[in-house]
């Protein structure tokens, strides 16, 4: 099975740089995604990792260890249309499995 | 990009019938195709993975007789919700994977249909 962590909640501020972490316990990893989603709607493709290292995709960057088991994903210069749940998912042989989301809220 | 869309967006239906949700993908041909159930404030939970041409594989506690996949093609799953009830209310989302014309590790995901059922 798998065990994904992330922040339930985290609120930055426009322009600021905000770093969601996500922890997770898998057998078989086969990769890990970072998807947005916005209220109503259905996630949105930001980035994908398999490899350790840090991968840049301008605004947003996203991180990986697989020794730890650990995640981040990066982003800067934020702004208000940021504002949504962001969704660490991670994918073994069979499937992907999804964190429970963390809502960013970017305030003025 | 691949795109993968579904249809109905939303739909209410009365306790007790079924309702049909088809999932398409556009522009390539889907190996596999995920369906997903969201309620709300929580993450996206698999309910099954299907393979064209083969039985859908359910995940732990989904019922595999209320809800009923079809994969017939390569651009085309259905999930039907039998004998709905007001728990079955939610946000579904299909996602697509595989094949030519589309990554083959990432996977896209329809615009999600909403049920509601009264």
């Amino acid at each position: 099975g798998q065990n994904i962590d992330q922040p339930t909640e985290m609120t930055a501020t426009e322009g600021a740089i905000v770093q969601i972490n996500c922890t997770y316990q898998t057998s078989g990893f086969n990769g890990l995604f970072w998807y947005q989603q916005h209220a109503g709607e259905a996630p949105t493709f930001l980035s994908y990792n398999v490899l350790d290292g840090l991968e840049e995709k301008g605004r947003f960057s996203s991180f990986l260890s697989r020794s730890k088991g650990y995640s981040y994903l990066l982003l800067k210069e934020l702004q208000m249309k940021d504002s949504a749940s962001y969704l660490c998912a991670v994918r073994d042989r069979r499937q992907l499995t999804f964190g429970s989301g963390t809502q960013l809220t970017v305030l003025p | 990009g691949a795109v993968v869309s579904q249809h109905p967006s939303w739909v209410i239906c009365k306790s007790g019938t079924s309702v049909k949700i088809e999932c398409r993908s556009l522009d390539f041909q889907a190996t596999t195709m995920f369906w997903y159930r969201q309620f709300p404030k929580q993450s996206l939970m698999l309910m099954a993975t299907s393979n064209e041409g083969s039985k859908a594989t359910y995940e732990q506690g989904v019922e595999k007789d209320k809800f009923l996949i079809n994969h017939a093609s390569l651009t085309l799953s259905t999930l039907t919700v039998t004998s709905a009830h007001p728990e079955d209310s939610s946000f579904y989302i299909c996602s697509a994977r595989g094949g030519t014309g589309g990554s083959s590790y990432e996977q896209y995901f329809g615009p999600g249909t909403r049920l509601t059922v009264t």
